[in-house]
């Protein structure tokens, strides 16, 4: 199975503040890349899809960028709402993974 | 409005079964994959498998961790998912999403909690 991990595991952040969050897969899976937001309590909500694209409804302030590897989700001015838990996930294969998660705190 | 609704979480011993159900609503449901996450306490998500939608036949595919365990299976005509939970073991402890696949996981159920203890 591919292995997706993220850096950091948690990020201490400001409002207004830039924050990116990186996630490697243990092997090549193109642009097949999504990326999630959940806060406590509720379901995740689809941010990114196909590394870069962005879901309808989801602010512009978010982003993503990669191909292959490595790939960055970027808040480019963090709002209260986006203190949450971040999650990358490769459907690149019949088997898909999750990352295991990125918390960004209120600094 | 798209809606998913997860039923049937409860409390099972280990080694018993369990079948949750994915009602769907708002959307042409043969149309789409449908694929279960699950999420144990305070822990990350973790893929379970997915069911793909009509046209590709209805196949399916599933992690590791629960394959000859768990399988999954659609009504269409009912707009329903299942996850037929076999030989449980104390692991499969979590919240259990089922969502719709487009492009990502595009929309997600309210989640349904099975605990497996004895």
């Amino acid at each position: 199975d591919i292995q997706m991990t993220q850096s950091p595991s948690t990020l201490s952040a400001s409002v207004g503040d830039r924050v990116t969050i990186t996630c490697r897969a243990s092997q090549s899976i193109s642009v097949w890349l999504a990326w999630y937001q959940q806060t406590p309590g509720k379901a995740p909500n689809l941010l990114i899809y196909r590394a870069s694209s962005l879901q309808s409804g989801v602010p512009s302030r978010f982003s993503g960028s990669g191909s292959g590897t490595e790939f960055t989700l970027t808040i480019s001015s963090l709002q209260p709402d986006d203190f949450a838990t971040y999650y990358c996930q490769q459907y690149s294969t019949f088997t898909w993974t999750f990352g295991q998660g990125t918390k960004v705190e209120i600094k | 409005e798209v809606q998913l609704v997860e039923s049937g979480g409860n409390l099972a011993q280990p080694g018993r079964s369990l079948r949750l159900s994915c009602t769907a609503s708002g959307f042409p449901f043969g149309d789409y994959a449908i694929t279960w996450v699950r999420q144990a306490p305070g822990k990350g998500l973790e893929w379970v498998g997915f069911i793909r939608g009509e046209a590709y036949g209805g196949t399916t595919e599933y992690a590791a961790s629960v394959k000859g365990r768990f399988s999954i299976s659609r009504d269409d005509s009912k707009s329903i998912a299942y996850l037929q939970m076999n030989s449980l073991k104390t692991e499969d402890t979590a919240v259990y999403y089922c969502t719709r696949e487009k492009t990502g996981l595009d929309y997600w159920g309210q989640g349904t909690l099975v605990t497996v203890s004895s």
